[in-house]
């Protein structure tokens, strides 16, 4: 079965300093993965996805993940941290089967410090 | 265009009552999912739509739970007798590949 772990629940960054959310996945094929955003109050929204091209995908608002098989990672970063950044963060993959249906982490939640 | 919509926003009631959570999806989106997001959580999945056969309901948590969809347009998610373990935002989804657009999501509260 496909699941994904977000290693960290909370981080905590400053205006202008890199992002850092790390995700680890397990997959018995090679997955879709999806980055997804959710600011308070409003809905979610797809920040990238990686589906087998590119190991290095950009996504919008200057934000990019890269793929890496030998770690089953697929960490989000991001050079520099604005405020309108603090969300929360889901990483996401795909269960592969007929469905589609996506499987979520349980959220980093990012603030971002002035 | 427009995105999908769901209906209502909030929702208060009593816990034994029964409600009806509603989702416009994207025009034209031949899948629609509906997902669960209790308090601090991610999202669960609940049920997969398409068209109007829904081929996968293994998310749906007890019989109190069901969905119906009009052919490839609205879907409502029923929960009878509702509890309080049921309070959470219901988010509906659609899509015509692998990316799935989300509506604003009903936040139902039993209390």
């Amino acid at each position: 079965a496909q699941s994904v772990t977000q290693l960290d629940s909370h981080v905590s960054v400053s205006e202008g300093t890199p992002v850092l959310l790390r995700c680890n996945y397990s997959s018995s094929y090679s997955p879709s993965l999806f980055w997804y955003v959710q600011h308070p109050n409003k809905g979610l929204q797809l920040l990238l996805k990686y589906t087998s091209a590119a190991t290095l995908v950009k996504g919008i608002n200057g934000f990019e993940a890269e793929f890496k098989k030998s770690e089953t990672s697929f960490h989000l970063t991001k050079p520099s941290a604005h405020m309108s950044d603090a969300a929360e963060y889901f990483c996401v993959v795909s269960d592969g089967g007929a469905t589609n249906k996506l499987i979520f982490g349980t959220g980093t939640l990012l603030a971002v410090q002035p | 265009g427009a995105g999908v919509s769901q209906s209502p926003s909030n929702k208060v009631t009593e816990k034994g009552k029964d409600v009806e959570l509603r989702c416009d999806p994207i025009s034209g989106h031949t899948a629609l999912y509906w997902y669960r997001q209790r308090l601090g959580q991610g999202l669960e999945f609940l049920i997969y739509f398409q068209g109007n056969s829904a081929p996968d309901k293994s998310g749906l948590p007890s019989d109190r739970f069901s969905a119906e969809r009009t052919g490839e347009s609205v879907s409502t998610l029923t929960i009878q007798r509702t509890q309080q373990e049921d309070s959470a935002v219901y988010l509906c989804a659609s899509s015509t590949s692998y990316e799935q657009y989300f509506g604003p999501g009903t936040r139902l509260t039993v209390t």
